[in-house]
């Protein structure tokens, strides 16, 4: 089946700083990709939807100017926590959809980047 | 209100078990319906749609309520395997294609 990677998969990093995060699919293109949040036995939250070649589309509560989403291939959108805090340390999931050429629609999931801010 | 809504257990069964998990979701207009598992400090994996008609994959059955808006997810002869979180979500097709995904089911199967 199509696979979606994320890189890193995990990042410690000093509060007060930005973390890039990448989230590629390896064979199919997607014009668009969701960034989830997952904090510990909560589920995931739609953080938006990052559509190829346009602004992201964010979820209410969700601080555009905070996490930044670029999605500037087919195959590639990235996702930049700027100015880190403790609170923001989450486990961060994307997701790519394979709208395909048979007509599937289909929504395949990274495998996910846990990032710990001190 | 949650837009869609589980209990979060735990479900504790003994191995060979049947467990039923049940799903609401308030918005009218969704579309499409599907039950994922999630393993611990993983991310979800699909483990089936869920259709109008009810569909079965082995041991795994979904139903979908639409009338009541409630979704289902039957697992028969349960498995040490089995203990997931178990992650029900919705697509609400108009306006995008954007999955909602409720808080999970956790569920231990124990020998």
């Amino acid at each position: 089946g199509a696979v979606v990677s994320q890189h890193p998969s995990w990042v410690i990093c000093k509060s007060g700083t930005s973390v890039k995060i990448e989230c590629r699919s390896l064979d199919f293109q997607a014009t668009t990709m969701f960034w989830y949040r997952q904090f510990p036995k909560q589920s995931l939250m739609l953080m938006a939807t990052s559509n190829e070649g346009s602004k992201a589309t964010y979820e209410q509560g969700v601080e555009k100017d905070k996490f930044l989403i670029n999605h500037a291939s087919l195959t590639l959108s990235t996702l930049t926590v700027t100015s880190a805090h403790p609170e923001d340390s989450s486990f961060y999931i994307c997701s790519a959809r394979d709208q395909g050429l048979a007509g599937g629609d289909t929504q395949y999931f990274g495998p996910g980047t846990r990032l710990t801010v001190l | 209100r949650k837009e869609v809504e589980q209990d979060p257990g735990p479900f504790n069964v003994p191995e060979g078990a049947t467990v039923a998990f049940n799903c609401t979701y308030s918005n009218s207009a969704s579309q499409s319906f599907f039950w994922y598992r999630q393993d611990c400090r993983k991310e979800p994996k699909l483990l089936m749609s869920v259709y109008s008609s009810g569909n079965e994959d082995g041991r795994f059955t979904a139903q979908l309520n639409r009338a009541s808006q409630y979704i289902s997810l039957l697992i028969r002869d349960s498995k040490l395997s089995d203990s997931a979180t178990y992650l029900c979500a919705v697509n609400k097709g108009t306006g995008g294609f954007k999955t909602i995904f409720g808080a999970g089911t956790r569920l231990f199967v124990k020998a």
